[in-house]
């Protein structure tokens, strides 16, 4: 089954900390994993395609196909960083989402 | 148009009344998709449309779901004899048919069930 787990629904840090929200995925072959954001008051949207391996708001997130990761990672983290994420993968023609990470950076 | 824009952003109705969502997809966007989103949960999805093709509705919850799209343009999503456990967000989203940049997501409609 294609699946895509989140494991913590809040995680809090100290603005400057580092962060990494966790997200595992269950798929059968290459697998095309996105990263969105939803900020507060805000419309979900793109936060990064692992297939372009970009760097967005100082967000990075590497492919893991051994441990069939895509943690979404940030050295020094900010409090306009504070909002949901949900890690998504293409399955059956559409976006399979994880339940989601409330990140809370606190000042 | 601009972005995907869904209508109303905001419904309270009764127990047992039905309910109609209204979307329109970003224009030149041939996939069109609607989700639903829980309190405290995460994005669910019910139902999506690829051009021309038959819809996938397999996740529908239940046969008081339906959605309906015009060619490649406006849809709607209509919830009959709505119930207290439809309270959630729909949101929609449309892309193009390649799926290689995801998703442009509406706002949402918020939908209350009293």
């Amino acid at each position: 089954a294609q699946r895509v787990t989140q494991p913590e629904k809040l995680l809090s840090v100290f603005k400057g900390a580092p962060v990494e929200l966790k997200c595992n995925y269950s798929y059968s072959g290459s697998p095309e994993l996105f990263w969105y954001v939803q900020y507060s008051r805000q419309r979900l949207q793109l936060l990064l395609r692992h297939i372009s391996r970009e760097s967005i708001k100082g967000f990075t997130a590497d492919l893991n196909k051994g441990e069939t990761s895509f943690h979404l990672k940030k050295p020094f983290a900010q409090e306009e960083d504070s909002a949901m994420y949900y890690c998504a993968l293409i399955g059956g023609g559409k976006l399979i989402f994880g339940q989601g990470t409330e990140l809370s950076v606190k000042p | 148009g601009a972005g995907v824009s869904q209508s109303p952003s905001n419904k309270v109705t009764e127990k047992g009344k039905d309910v109609e969502l209204r979307c329109d997809p970003i224009s030149g966007h041939t996939a069109l998709y609607w989700y639903r989103q829980r309190l405290g949960q995460g994005l669910e999805f019910l139902i999506y449309f690829q051009g021309n093709s038959a819809p996938d509705k397999s996740g529908l919850p239940s046969d008081r779901f339906s959605a309906e799209r015009t060619g490649e343009s406006v849809s709607t999503l209509t919830i009959q004899r709505t119930q207290q456990e439809d309270s959630a967000v729909y949101l929609c989203a449309s892309s193009p048919k390649t799926l290689n940049y995801g998703y442009t997501f509406g706002s949402g409609t918020r939908l209350t069930v009293v």
